[in-house]
């Protein structure tokens, strides 16, 4: 079964700042998808980024990058010049080819960003 | 285009009560999944519809939980009887799949139960 593990509960950054958040996961497959999702409060989970496992270069959206190391299984996300709204949890999730399009989510990253 | 739609945005029922929830997914998506997402933890997948069939239950208590997407579009989650430990936000997701097998899920908003 494939897991996501992001260590870190809560992290906080200041304005204009850039942070990273910890995500790994495990599976046996070869051929994935991995993606950062936002949830501020309002409780709608928002994409901010995907990452084609079969992709060496790592995606970028803006202020959002990745570092996708496949061989230690790692998927973190940086966001650089950060913003107030930025604050929100932030969930790693897989997704496997061979397992029916199903998503497995981490158990989130709480963000806040002081001004 | 229009996001995926659900309701009630809130509800309080006592236990033992029953309770039902409706997603409407974005159109043309063919896939639809319902999580629970208990309170600081990360969205649980309880079930995944592909059109009208299920890909996947294995995580829903079917003794109180039941789903169904007929016509292969909106779906119902319903809980009954609800317990305690059921409160949390149900989530509605859906997302195209065909060629693009690696279309990301859209949220809905989330119905935040409360079971007192």
């Amino acid at each position: 079964a494939q897991t996501v593990t992001q260590s870190q509960p809560e992290m906080s950054v200041q304005e204009a700042e850039t942070v990273t958040l910890s995500c790994t996961y495990d599976t046996s497959e070869n051929n994935y998808y991995l993606f950062w999702y936002k949830q501020p409060p309002s409780r709608q989970m928002i994409l901010v980024i995907r990452q084609e496992a079969y992709k060496q270069q790592n995606a970028t959206e803006n202020r959002f990058s990745v570092n996708f190391q496949k061989a230690a299984k790692s998927f973190s996300l940086k966001i650089s010049d950060s913003q107030l709204g930025d604050t929100a949890m932030y969930f790693c999730a897989f997704m496997g080819t061979n397992t029916g399009n199903q998503f497995y989510f981490g158990t989130g990253t709480s963000l806040t960003v002081i001004p | 285009e229009a996001g995926v739609a659900q309701s009630p945005r809130y509800k309080i029922i006592e236990k033992r009560q029953s309770v039902a929830f409706w997603c409407n997914p974005i159109s043309g998506h063919a896939t639809l999944y319902w999580y629970q997402q208990i309170l600081g933890q990360g969205p649980k997948l309880l079930i995944q519809f592909q059109n009208n069939g299920v890909v996947d239950d294995s995580q829903l208590p079917k003794d109180r939980f039941s789903a169904e997407r007929l016509k292969g579009v909106d779906s119902t989650l319903k809980i009954q009887p609800a317990k305690l430990e059921d409160s949390a936000v149900y989530l509605c997701a859906s997302s195209l799949l065909g060629e693009r097998a690696h279309s990301p899920l859209h949220f809905g908003n989330g119905t935040r139960l409360t079971v007192t």
